[in-house]
């Protein structure tokens, strides 16, 4: 079975530019997780998908962030613009479905570096 | 709200070393505790979890138990490997108070020498 796909493993861009990541859950996996992981902390959720509807979107910066879930597969996180502090890991998990008894598996994450 | 405290690390073992990475955490719920591991390179996997009081997860020679009295789910090994060598965080889920959300510990650097 594939597991959680993302893209770009790698990303450099200069502060206040915008910058864009892909993900792409294992099939048939109703939830969908975006974490951000700064270099030395553990990841910290930043939105939660349940099909294409938000669950939980609490902690994502929404002044700059926005991630959007069409069609309730695939899904895109945006930054706009990024800030030096932006510069992370940012991982993407899915689940079959919503609760902790459901296993999250996670991608291999795009590293973010702003300069 | 909810968090999670793990030992400071790094952490250098020998061989065949016993391993213990302690992790306590706070939630006003009634949360699901998590072990992850992160190889280098690769993305986060579940080690093991418990789901409920004194509980007792297990995978790959690794257990911990769920001590609800001390709040604590501590990660050993009784002989440690060169492939152990990774990053583990400790986690929890209070499904009452944040749902399905992961709440994650700094994460312990083990580094195991032949």
């Amino acid at each position: 079975e594939a597991g959680v796909a993302q893209s770009p493993r790698y990303k450099i861009i200069e502060k206040r530019q915008s910058v864009a990541f892909w993900c792409n859950p294992i099939s048939g996996h109703a939830t969908l997780y975006w974490y951000q992981q700064i270099l030395g902390q553990g990841p910290k959720l930043l939105i939660q998908f349940q099909n294409n509807g938000v669950v939980d979107d609490s902690q994502l910066p929404k002044d700059r962030f926005s991630a959007e879930r069409l069609k309730g597969v695939d899904s895109t996180l945006k930054i706009q613009p990024a800030k030096l502090e932006d510069s992370a890991v940012y991982l993407c998990a899915s689940s079959l479905d919503v609760g902790p008894y459901n296993e999250q598996f996670f991608g291999p994450g795009t590293r973010l570096t702003v300069l | 709200g909810n968090s999670v405290t793990q030992m400071e690390g790094p952490v250098t073992l020998s061989e065949e070393a016993f391993l213990t990475i302690n992790c306590t955490y706070t939630a006003t719920g009634y949360p699901s505790l998590f072990w992850y591991v992160q190889y280098p390179g690769e993305g986060l996997q579940l080690l093991l979890k418990a789901t409920k009081a004194d509980d007792k997860g297990s995978n790959k020679g690794f257990e911990a138990t769920y001590r609800k009295e001390t709040t604590s789910f501590h990660l050993e090994k009784g002989s440690v490997q060169v492939s152990d060598s990774a990053v583990y965080f400790c986690a929890l889920s209070d499904r009452q108070t944040s749902g399905s959300r992961l709440t994650f510990g700094e994460g312990t650097q083990l580094t195991v020498n032949p």
